[in-house]
């Protein structure tokens, strides 16, 4: 079946710090990908999303793209702040529908 | 928009017992679907409800079920509950089954001694 691995956390930075957090998948048919932030207490947020091959997706500063050749879609941001501070979850659906299938999570700390 | 609501936030019960457990999806969403994340995982599809109907459900056994209301609040119901089964139990609603139109709420906690 369908699944997604992510890097093992958690992670710890500094502010301003660059960051990338791996994501790899396996799946059948066509995916897209998602992140997913979960902060204390609060509900899943969605992050961004990429529906198709090579096709990048970006909000709040976090970028990732979708490089079905590595079966890749690892998150980056140029400079952390603390705020920034979460569990993030890689993610992916088949054609965009629900269900989800997620990764495990990383947690993310940065220290100012 | 109220948003997603959950209820309760947590609960502690014992093995053996049954538990029910509610959310209220966002206003004009007619879809619910349910989550279970252990600590430290990811959440795990436990099934989906699409305008009162199951239409998908994950690898979790019978005993647990769910219920949807024409108000499209919905329920899930686990019975003789099981140490394992502690966790954070996440509902999100969408309209129809687009996945960005889905909105996760806070999540209950359940603990089972």
């Amino acid at each position: 079946g369908d699944s997604v691995t992510q890097m093992e956390g958690p992670v710890t930075l500094s502010e301003e710090a660059f960051l990338t957090i791996n994501c790899t998948y396996t799946a059948t048919g066509y995916p897209s990908l998602f992140w997913y932030v979960q902060y204390p207490g609060e509900g899943l947020q969605l992050l961004l999303k990429a529906t198709k091959a090579d096709d990048k997706g970006s909000n709040k500063g976090f970028e990732a793209t979708y490089r079905k050749e590595t079966t890749s879609f690892h998150l980056e941001k140029g400079s952390v702040q603390v705020s920034d501070s979460a569990v993030y979850f890689c993610a992916l659906s088949d054609r965009g529908n629900t269900p989800l299938v997620f990764g495990k999570g990383t947690r993310l700390s940065v220290i100012a | 928009e109220t948003g997603v609501t959950q209820s309760p936030t947590h609960l502690i019960k014992t093995r053996g017992q049954q538990v029910t457990l509610r959310c209220s999806s966002q206003s004009g969403h007619n879809t619910v679907s349910w989550y279970q994340q252990a600590l430290g995982q990811g959440p795990q599809f436990i099934f989906q409800y699409y305008r009162e109907e199951e239409n998908g459900r994950g690898n979790f056994p019978p005993r647990f079920s769910g219920l949807q209301f024409p108000n499209y609040s919905s329920e899930l119901n686990v019975n003789a509950l099981e140490l394992d089964d502690s966790a954070l139990y996440l509902c999100a609603s969408s309209s129809g089954w687009e996945v960005e139109t889905q909105y996760f709420g806070p999540g209950t906690r359940l603990l089972v001694l």
